[in-house]
């Protein structure tokens, strides 16, 4: 069955540290998408792409960037990990061609001390 | 951009009773409205969704309904559950395919 993953599921670093987080997806979408949950603040988008090659920012996009080199792959990274990117991230995924659900992997939790 | 406002942001009420939870969104041009029940410490998933050329859609004990005049959406919850407790997220799809979501109902149901 086709499904989206996300690795790891738990992450604790260190204020200034580069940091990874990895999103598989299996649905051969085209539409790739990562968010970060918090409470009060519901689902922000923080960069999403359409496309190998493509990417773009999103509501909350500073401190982070991604990069897009096949259709399955979109990992996030921080560049210098802030305390204030502690946090749920999910990454998301739909077809381009509709119907435009967004499926979601399980979420990483983030901890930046 | 798309501006989604969702209410209440918790809500609760007795098993069995209906619950109804609100949004509003800004881009005219927005034409698909999914909705998204998350449990704790889970993914968000769909559990219905909308198109702008329909008014109402039912799945069971869930209606969504839309006002594209108005700007709004709604959720509706009939005869409520346990395990209807969650986290209801509603949301919009503009431009480009991005979904923006409102911020989220808690949603109680008392045995």
């Amino acid at each position: 069955d086709a499904e989206i993953t996300q690795s790891p599921r738990h992450k604790i670093t260190e204020t200034g540290r580069q940091v990874t987080l990895a999103c598989h997806q299996t649905w051969n979408h085209n539409n790739m998408f990562w968010y970060r949950q918090d409470l009060g603040h519901g689902l922000r988008l923080i960069h999403y792409s359409y496309g190998v090659q493509d990417t773009n920012k999103g509501e909350v996009s500073d401190g982070y960037s991604v990069s897009r080199s096949n259709t399955e792959d979109l990992p996030l990274t921080l560049e210098s990990a802030a305390s204030s990117q502690t946090s749920v991230y999910f990454c998301a995924s739909s077809s381009s061609e509709g119907p435009y659900e967004q499926y979601f992997g399980p979420g990483t939790r983030l901890t930046v001390t | 951009g798309e501006n989604v406002e969702q209410h209440p942001s918790t809500l609760s009420v007795q098993e069995g009773d209906s619950a109804v939870i609100k949004c509003t969104y800004s881009d005219s041009a927005s034409n698909y409205f999914p909705w998204y029940k998350q449990e704790l410490g889970k993914r968000p998933q769909l559990i219905i969704d909308i198109r702008s050329n329909v008014g109402e859609k039912k799945d069971q004990r869930i209606a969504v309904t839309l006002n594209k005049t108005a700007k709004h959406f709604s959720l509706h919850i009939t005869e409520t559950q346990p395990e209807d407790s969650a986290v209801y997220f509603c949301a919009a799809l503009g431009g480009y395919q991005k979904v923006t979501f409102g911020t989220g109902t808690k949603l109680q149901v008392i045995p």
